[in-house]
């Protein structure tokens, strides 16, 4: 079955730095585009990145565009998000996500970002 | 504020029909027929409900449906049961290689 297991999540200070990694199995990952999004607890639900599926194509939402890079590994079958220069906005939980024709198929259970100092 | 528009809250007793809402522009949901709907239970991820306007994955019940007229998409659960009590968003392709969620909408079984 189709696993996508987050990590990498913690506590970092504003203007700080982090990297979430996201472990796929279950599926051709390497045939598969895939997405960043995230959740503000209580709120609602943003999407961040995606990246194709031979990694030649990525694209990023406007709040996190020239502070995020969305990158992956199809001989590892790893997605990564490299998050630079953190605002206490970014606090929420990352989700990595399988695409399946322009939707969201497959979740990962999240992993919590708290920007804080 | 959200791109796409929902009511933040419906319901609906056991065994009848709720519809919930979502409109954009022409820019997203008019413009394509790339949306989606989720359903979302407390602590858990959200789990693909609806997809391409109307399909379904393999194992959500039929009892879930989907629609579109001009910018409105709408998710239509009917024969409500107490496991539907969840949160449910939509989603749609806005072009410009992005993607739009709504505010999300909290459904009651009463």
């Amino acid at each position: 079955q189709v696993q996508l297991v987050e990590s990498g999540g913690g506590v970092v200070q504003p203007g700080g730095a982090l990297r979430l990694s996201c472990a796929a199995s279950g599926f051709n990952f390497n045939r598969n585009n895939m997405h960043w999004v995230r959740q503000v607890p209580g709120k609602g639900l943003e999407w961040l990145a995606i990246i194709g599926w031979d990694a030649t194509t990525k694209h990023y939402g406007e709040s996190v565009k020239g502070r995020f890079i969305i990158s992956r590994d199809n001989s590892k079958n790893t997605l990564d998000l490299y998050m630079n220069t953190l605002r206490t906005e970014d606090t929420a939980v990352y989700y990595c996500v399988k695409d399946l024709d322009w939707g969201f198929e497959y979740w990962g259970q999240g992993t919590q970002v708290t920007v804080s100092s | 504020q959200s791109a796409l528009t929902q009511p933040p809250s419906a319901s609906g007793s056991p065994g009848q029909s709720v519809t919930i809402s979502c409109t954009g522009t022409s820019s997203d949901v008019g413009g394509y027929n790339h949306v989606s709907w989720y359903q979302q239970h407390p602590g858990k991820a959200p789990k693909f409900m609806i997809y391409e306007v109307n399909k379904r994955p393999s194992g959500v019940p039929d009892r879930f449906s989907g629609s579109k007229s001009g910018n409105t998409a709408s998710l239509t659960v009917s024969g409500l049961q107490a496991e539907d009590e969840a949160d449910y968003y939509c989603s749609s392709f806005g072009g410009r290689d992005n993607w739009v969620f709504g505010g999300g909408t909290k459904l009651t079984v009463l």
